[in-house]
């Protein structure tokens, strides 16, 4: 069965900061797409990052960026210089024929 | 950019009701639909993918005949929750896929009394 698992269920940073948040998968498929989502207060889901696992190259957006480990199934975020706006759920998602979400992990980010 | 209509955004009602959302693609064709339901504080989990023009694939332990899909059109598809249930209360969200990319409802919550 495809899972994913967020190993962190919260997390803080201070403002400037960086802070990573892990992801590990489990999955028999070679060929997928793996996601980080943000869910701010209003729940509207918004996408961060994505990477195909046929890349080597680590995807990069702005100040996020992610280490994926494909033999490992990690999929970790980096979120450099912090905002506070960054507080949000982040969701890592591995998807196939199915998009699967992992269990979230609450980003709180100090001034 | 791209956008995924989901209606209503809140809906209350009575046990023993049905209810249905419905999530457009305003823009595009969406050629898979996902729907998820969201408990507080929790994760997305999978209801059901739906494709269009065939029977939607339900998860383990999701109710068929409680969670009616419909994917009858590349732009429109909904879940009907049938004979509603306190229990049923929940945050429920659709996401499409068009030319590998998805695109997110801005998810509905329901109440039953």
């Amino acid at each position: 069965a495809q899972t994913v698992t967020q190993s962190q269920p919260e997390m803080s940073v201070q403002e400037a900061e960086t802070v990573t948040l892990s992801c590990t998968y489990d999955t028999s498929e070679s060929d997928y797409y793996l996601f980080w989502y943000k869910q701010p207060p209003s729940r509207q889901m918004i996408l961060v990052i994505r990477q195909e696992a046929y890349k080597q190259q680590n995807a990069t957006e702005n100040r996020f960026s992610v280490n994926f480990q494909k033999a490992a199934k990690s999929f970790s975020l980096k979120i450099s210089d912090s905002q506070l706006g960054d507080a949000a759920m982040y969701f890592c998602a591995y998807r196939t024929d199915k998009l699967i979400f992992g269990t979230g992990t609450r980003l709180q980010v100090f001034p | 950019g791209a956008v995924v209509s989901q209606h209503p955004s809140r809906v209350i009602c009575k046990s023993g009701t049905s209810v249905k959302i419905e999530c457009r693609s305003l823009d595009f064709q969406a050629t898979t639909m996902f729907w998820y339901r969201q408990f507080p504080k929790k994760s997305l989990m999978l209801m059901a993918t739906s494709n269009e023009g065939s029977k939607a694939t339900y998860e383990q332990g999701v109710e068929k005949d409680k969670f009616l899909i419909n994917h009858a059109s590349l732009t429109l598809s909904t879940l009907t929750v049938t004979s509603a249930h306190p229990e049923d209360s929940s945050f429920y969200i659709c996401s499409a896929l068009s030319n590998e990319k998805l695109f997110f409802g801005s998810g509905t919550q329901l109440s039953v009394l």
